[in-house]
């Protein structure tokens, strides 16, 4: 059964940690994506990655970086948090194919920057 | 960059009503998905339209994907509660990213 997993459910920060969250995904698929969902405002593409090392800005980059060091493992870091980044954060996975790129998500990590 | 707008942003039926919610864009679409996200679950894929004018159907659920790629349709009938949830389209752009929707929660009263 296909599977992506995030390394928390819930997560209490202070204001100007560093946060790391985690998404592993064991269908070895290429492509590795981190949103937010805020209520309102949808799904937002933060960074996504289609191959190790690669990275893509989304539409909300500003405020996070990400790594991709192995296939099946993309993290998203706040480098210094902020109030106005607690939201929903999910991973998704999808494979490199042309014309058909269903994406699998994780169960989320709700953030909560104090 | 691509924008997807879907509505309408909430809807509350009856159980047994009928239930659409519209996808639009401005540009061609290459395809359209659809997911389904429960109350407290993660985004779920349902379905991926690519042909003009594509029909699919899924027990209750119809998804239609307009003449000109430029709109999209889930069609639920006779709702039940267990359609609860928020009902997102997404439209592929480039390498392989997603624009969604901001997405329309449907509410089932029984």
């Amino acid at each position: 059964d296909v599977k992506v997993t995030q390394s928390s459910r819930y997560l209490v920060k202070r204001t100007g940690e560093k946060v790391f969250l985690e998404c592993v995904q064991d269908m070895d698929h290429e492509n590795m994506f981190w949103y937010r969902q805020d209520p309102g405002l949808g799904l937002r593409l933060i960074y996504f990655s289609y191959d190790v090392k690669m990275k893509e800005k989304g539409d909300i980059p500003e405020g996070y970086s990400v790594s991709r060091e192995k296939k099946e493992r993309f993290s998203l870091i706040l480098e210094s948090a902020s109030t106005n980044q607690t939201s929903m954060y999910l991973c998704a996975s999808s494979l490199e194919a042309p014309s058909y790129n269903e994406q699998f998500f994780g169960p989320g990590t709700r953030l909560t920057v104090l | 960059g691509q924008q997807v707008m879907q509505i309408p942003q909430y809807q509350h039926v009856q159980e047994g009503e009928d239930f659409t919610t519209y996808c639009n864009s401005s540009t061609t679409l290459s395809n359209i998905q659809w997911y389904k996200q429960r109350p407290g679950g993660h985004p779920v894929f349902l379905i991926q339209l690519v042909k003009s004018g594509e029909v699919k159907k899924q027990k209750r659920l119809t998804f239609q994907f307009g003449e000109a790629k430029k709109n999209s349709s889930l069609h639920i009938t006779a709702t039940q509660t267990t359609d609860v949830g928020t009902y997102f389209c997404a439209a592929r752009g480039s390498n392989y990213k997603l624009t969604f929707g901001k997405g329309t929660l449907l509410t089932v009263n029984p």
